[in-house]
């Protein structure tokens, strides 16, 4: 299966780093790893994406485990307005362009 | 601002009524691609586009048509719509290369009854 494996929800508390864990086991060496988030009434917002090391950009931090079958999303101060449904998805580079989504982290985050 | 606009956000109907969904891009991008979102089952691809006159069928295309005859443009089209096309619609695009990111409308809600 290509989806990928999440935890249904998670809690932070505001201005604490939150880590998201996202299982991908039979990632092939050619799939990128996407992480999109969905806030309430919106369309999914890209956040990060990476192939097989770190990534940082001005959202969030993507940890790659060096076997490529795991990953985390990094929120590193996170705020009321990070309360989102996190996506974590496989990308095969040859294909359609297709993502394959799963149901993704629900996160809140406490005043 | 670039941004991807559907219309409508909201739209109730009647088995059988043909509708369209509009959705338009400002970033002259490429690729487009029209979503369900369903509880339980999350976002399936219904078609998608990689350029004015190429389109393609997604996982869940039966009930659907669309056309890319320009650019910006790429609706969704639901000649006889039924209850279970009822669900949250989402409009997609991106520039050709593999790893863009795909910038997102706000989403249409329909309701067949």
């Amino acid at each position: 299966d290509a989806k990928t494996t999440q935890p249904n929800s998670m809690e932070s508390n505001e201005e604490e780093p939150v880590h998201l864990p996202c299982n991908h086991s039979t990632i092939s060496g050619t799939d990128y790893i996407h992480w999109y988030r969905q806030l309430p009434s919106q369309g999914p917002e890209y956040v990060i994406h990476g192939l097989t090391s770190n990534v940082n950009n001005r959202m969030a931090s993507l940890a790659i485990a060096e076997d490529r079958k795991s990953s985390t999303l990094i929120l590193h101060r996170a705020t009321l307005r990070d309360a989102a449904v996190y996506y974590c998805i496989r990308l095969n580079a040859g294909n359609n362009r297709k993502l394959i989504w799963g149901l993704g982290t629900s996160l809140a985050v406490n005043p | 601002e670039a941004q991807v606009t559907q219309n409508p956000r909201y739209l109730i109907t009647v088995t059988g009524k043909k509708l369209t969904v509009t959705c338009s891009q400002n970033m002259n991008h490429e690729y487009m691609s029209w979503y369900r979102q369903d509880p339980g089952l999350g976002l399936r691809q219904i078609y998608y586009s990689m350029n004015v006159e190429v389109t393609d069928k997604g996982d869940v295309p039966e009930g659907y048509k669309v056309s890319r005859k320009e650019k910006r443009n790429f609706p969704l089209i639901l000649e006889s719509p039924s209850p279970n096309q009822t669900s949250l619609y989402f409009c997609a695009s991106s520039s050709a290369q593999v790893n863009s990111p795909l910038h997102f409308g706000n989403g249409t809600r329909l309701t067949v009854t």
